[in-house]
């Protein structure tokens, strides 16, 4: 398994700023995940971030919107830019296991936008 | 696109008693995965599915994938306080591709 720390664990920012969440991991993984989990709710991915190449983004999440850096095979950053309340909920990003596919997640940051 | 469900939503279980929850795929599915996530927590990774008809056990927690590879059912047997979480399955489509999470099973246990 792997062991993921995101940064920061928690944050209220105001409408139309931009926060970078940064993801850790402690040994180097080929594919790692963006997702975000509304409060109650189940996780929706917003893109996959490959070492190396541009981040494949899922329907209605956009790159203007939510740009990630892939610089080395254990880190990432998801930053979500001019932010409005609607994007208030809790990010997660996750690397897939080596042999098989199942999926480490990081604690989250939970986001909070007034 | 790919859509998984899950049902039931909520699932309130007296402590000692058996209960199923149950996952159901739009299209056929390479693996299918289940995560356990406690409140406040991230979900965390219990069991991997590959095979049709495949079935497995973790203690208390019995996994079945489904003979056409579409659906999945996690079955708890003598339910604990520690069981308390939610339950998501998830599905993979190709090998190495992403995983579509179902909406997830709300566990609530009375002791």
């Amino acid at each position: 398994s792997a062991v993921i720390s995101q940064k920061p664990s928690r944050d209220i920012c105001q409408r139309g700023t931009s926060l970078t969440i940064q993801c850790q991991v402690d040994s180097q993984v080929t594919m790692m995940f963006w997702y975000r989990q509304q409060p109650g709710q189940s996780l929706t991915l917003i893109a996959t971030a490959n070492q190396g190449s541009e981040a494949t983004y899922e329907s209605g999440f956009v790159i203007d919107k939510f740009p990630i850096s892939r610089p080395n095979l254990t880190f990432s950053t998801l930053t979500v830019s001019n932010m409005s309340p609607e994007d208030s909920s809790i990010y997660l990003c996750s690397v897939q296991g080596g042999r098989s596919y199942e999926q480490y997640f990081g604690p989250g940051t939970r986001l909070t936008v007034t | 696109g790919q859509q998984v469900m899950q049902i039931p939503q909520y699932q309130h279980v007296q402590e000692g008693e058996d209960f199923t929850t149950y996952c159901n795929s739009s299209t056929t599915l390479s693996n299918i995965q289940w995560y356990k996530q406690r409140p406040g927590g991230h979900p965390v990774f219990l069991i991997q599915l590959v095979k049709s008809g495949e079935v497995k056990k973790q203690k208390r927690l019995t996994f079945q994938f489904g003979e056409a590879k579409k659906n999945s059912s996690l079955h708890i047997t003598a339910t604990q306080t520690t069981d308390v979480g939610t339950y998501f399955c998830a599905g993979m489509k190709a090998a190495g591709n992403k995983l579509t999470f179902g909406g997830g099973t709300r566990v609530l246990v009375k002791p």
